[in-house]
């Protein structure tokens, strides 16, 4: 079966620090995979998207950044950490008709 | 651009009681529609999906939705509330099955008390 790991499960980190933010699957090939954040109060905003490997497509212009290494691997980034960077975030990856989420990454920028 | 609305960001009632969660959505072209639900510190759990076939849809944990394309909506319900159904819901739309691009409603909190 597939699963979804994301770590860290909480981060807290000061202002204009860097970010990075991993997100693995594993028991598929080629998934598409996703970054939301979640703000408070907020629904889940999609931040970027990827359908295979370097390949990113970003919906929001940010403070962020996302990579595609490997396969199954997917990472959010930041040189420089703002405060309205703080949220919880989610990876996923999706088959055909359905759409599967990460445990998420509490960030807390101070 | 499309749009998904829940009605509601909290929705309080008793054990036993009828959950009725609201959401509509702004197409013309009937689009996929989920439910996910979110407990404290994780991530989203997906409840049901609509996906154009049985307009009824039923889930885990006894809940259901039905698609109702002359309203636009797509709301969730469960006959009889548990203690442990406390958790926030998110309404979510696509409009395709293969690059699936979400767009989710803003959630609504249940809350449920003895």
């Amino acid at each position: 079966s597939q699963t979804i790991h994301q770590w860290p499960a909480t981060l807290v980190q000061p202002v204009g620090s860097p970010l990075s933010l991993e997100c693995t699957v594993e028991g598929t090939s080629n998934p598409n995979l996703y970054w939301y954040r979640q703000a408070a109060g907020r629904g889940l905003q999609l931040l970027f998207y990827s359908v295979g490997i370097g390949q990113i497509s970003s919906e929001v212009p940010q403070n962020l950044s996302a990579s595609r290494p490997q396969d199954r691997q997917f990472i959010l980034s930041s040189k420089k950490l703002l405060l309205s960077d703080s949220g919880f975030y989610l990876c996923a990856w999706s088959l055909p008709g359905e759409q599967y989420f990460g445990p998420g990454t509490r960030l807390t920028v101070t | 651009a499309q749009s998904v609305t829940q009605l509601g960001s909290h929705v309080s009632v008793s054990e036993g009681a009828l959950v009725l969660l609201r959401c509509n959505y702004s197409s013309s072209v009937p689009p996929y529609l989920f439910w996910y639900v979110q407990y404290p510190n994780q991530g989203l759990q997906l409840l049901l999906k609509y996906t154009s076939a049985a307009t009824l849809v039923k889930g885990i944990n006894g809940f259901e939705a039905e698609f109702k394309k002359s309203e636009t909506s797509f709301h969730l319900t469960k006959p009889s509330a548990h203690m442990s159904d406390a958790a926030e819901y998110f309404c979510a739309v696509s409009w395709n099955t293969g690059f699936q691009k979400l767009v989710f409603g803003t959630g609504t909190r249940l809350l449920v008390s003895p």
